[in-house]
């Protein structure tokens, strides 16, 4: 079935510091891959999206590329913030029901 | 404002006291879905729907039942919840994108629910 693997965490970097979260999936067909920021208290939200091969999705200082040939779709940004600490979330849209999740990353920004 | 609600944010319950988890969204969106986090576990999907009176299992579906009378409602309905119920639960919505893809899914606030 399909299936998105993410490095656990937590992952504590310094501000300004260059932010990597990886992650691959396992799925049939092209999915539609996505990164959802949750923040402490709150609920999901849509960080950016990719909905095909090689496309980059981006916001906020964030960038994931969609790679085909590595299935991945690896998180960074250039200089982090203590305001960017925060739990994310890789997922895929799987087929017509929903998203499969990754299990999260802990992101812990200390200034 | 675009926005999913839950209520109630926060519920402590004890074993067998039925119990429901509203959802409402205000989007027009024909699909609707219940998640529940779990630590170590990342979210999980317990049902969905894909339009009004149109439901089907997630991945996690037992001890949990749903309802879709109209398009903006999608009510979590515990019927005698357990322990192992405790849990973060998410409700979220989304319209129908290209080739039947869900576009992008919008999260309501969460409900924190502790069953003793």
């Amino acid at each position: 079935g399909d299936s998105v693997t993410q490095m656990e965490g937590p992952v504590t970097l310094s501000e300004e510091a260059f932010l990597t979260i990886n992650c691959t999936y396992t799925a049939t067909g092209y999915p539609s891959l996505f990164w959802y920021v949750q923040y402490p208290g709150e609920g999901l939200q849509l960080l950016l999206k990719a909905t095909k091969a090689d496309d980059k999705g981006s916001n906020k200082g964030f960038e994931a590329t969609y790679r085909k040939e590595t299935t991945s779709f690896h998180l960074e940004k250039g200089s982090v913030q203590v305001s960017d600490s925060a739990v994310y979330f890789c997922a895929l849209v799987r087929r017509a029901d929903g998203l499969t999740f990754g299990k999260g990353t802990h992101l812990i920004i200390q200034p | 404002e675009a926005q999913v609600t839950q209520n109630p944010r926060y519920l402590i319950t004890v074993t067998g006291k039925k119990l429901t988890v509203t959802c409402s969204q205000n989007m027009n969106h024909e699909y609707m879905s219940w998640y529940r986090q779990d630590p170590g576990l990342g979210l999980r999907q317990i049902y969905y729907s894909m339009n009004v009176e149109v439901t089907d299992k997630g991945d996690v579906p037992e001890g949990y039942k749903v309802s879709r009378k109209e398009k903006r409602n999608f009510p979590l309905i515990l019927e005698s919840p357990s322990p192992n119920q405790t849990s973060l639960y998410f409700c979220a919505s989304s319209s129908f994108g290209g080739q039947g893809e869900r576009e992008t899914q919008y999260f309501g606030p969460g409900t924190r629910l502790l069953v003793l």
